[in-house]
């Protein structure tokens, strides 16, 4: 079985501000990792994964995170935010053992609303 | 390449009423996911499908749930007798079966209201 737990449900910051949103996740087995985002009223768009290699990944609109083994952490930053990034965050996670028949099935977390401010 | 599309955006019924939504996948895509996501909360996986066949149910998905993929193209989820904790969004999800399988594309969703 597989759980995320973002720590911060709600991450206020002013525009221009570096922003970093946390994810830890907890797994038997060896994980694909994932942050999506969620505008209002709107379904889920991919913003960066770690799948293998390079631990830090960069993705989308400036947003980069790190994938720390030790930690099982992957947590999400962006070093100047913008109006435009206030949406809700989600880290999710799926199992990579594609030989035992991973079905590759996403366990969210329950996302962190980020809200700039100007 | 059009993205996930999912009809209707927006459902209101009313309680014992029976509703069904629709997903079509990106083309050429073989797998596809439905999702249930409750206001405050990370979406949760229900079923997968690989081509028509549905290969996983989640125990979230009551014997009121019902989802198909005939033809392994376009995919419909049916709720038989509503009831005011269906209220969701229901989001949909494709990823090829090779090559990038392991990343999922959504749909806007559907929310679906119970009155």
């Amino acid at each position: 079985a597989q759980s995320v737990t973002q720590l911060d449900s709600q991450v206020p910051v002013f525009e221009e501000a570096p922003v970093e949103l946390r994810c830890n996740y907890s797994s038997s087995v060896s994980v694909y990792l994932f942050w999506y985002v969620q505008y209002p009223n709107q379904g889920l768009q991919l913003l960066l994964k770690y799948l293998s290699g390079s631990t830090l990944v960069k993705g989308i609109n400036g947003f980069e995170a790190e994938f720390n083994k030790s930690q099982t952490s992957f947590h999400l930053r962006k070093p100047s935010v913008h109006i435009s990034d206030t949406a809700e965050y989600f880290c999710a996670v799926s199992d990579r053992s594609y030989s035992g028949g991973s079905n590759y099935k996403l366990t969210f977390g329950k996302g962190t609303l980020l809200t700039v401010n100007p | 390449d059009t993205g996930v599309s999912q009809d209707p955006r927006h459902k209101i019924t009313k309680r014992g009423q029976n509703v069904t939504f629709r997903c079509d996948p990106i083309s050429e895509h073989n797998r596809l996911y439905w999702y249930r996501q409750t206001l405050g909360q990370g979406p949760e996986f229900l079923t997968y499908f690989q081509n028509e066949a549905q290969l996983e149910k989640s125990r979230l998905l009551s014997d009121r749930f019902s989802a198909e993929r005939p033809k392994g193209s376009f995919s419909t989820l049916e709720i038989q007798r509503t009831e005011q904790g269906d209220s969701a969004m229901y989001l949909c999800a494709s990823s090829p079966l090779a090559g990038g399988r392991e990343t999922q594309y959504f749909g806007p969703g559907t929310r679906l209201l119970v009155l």
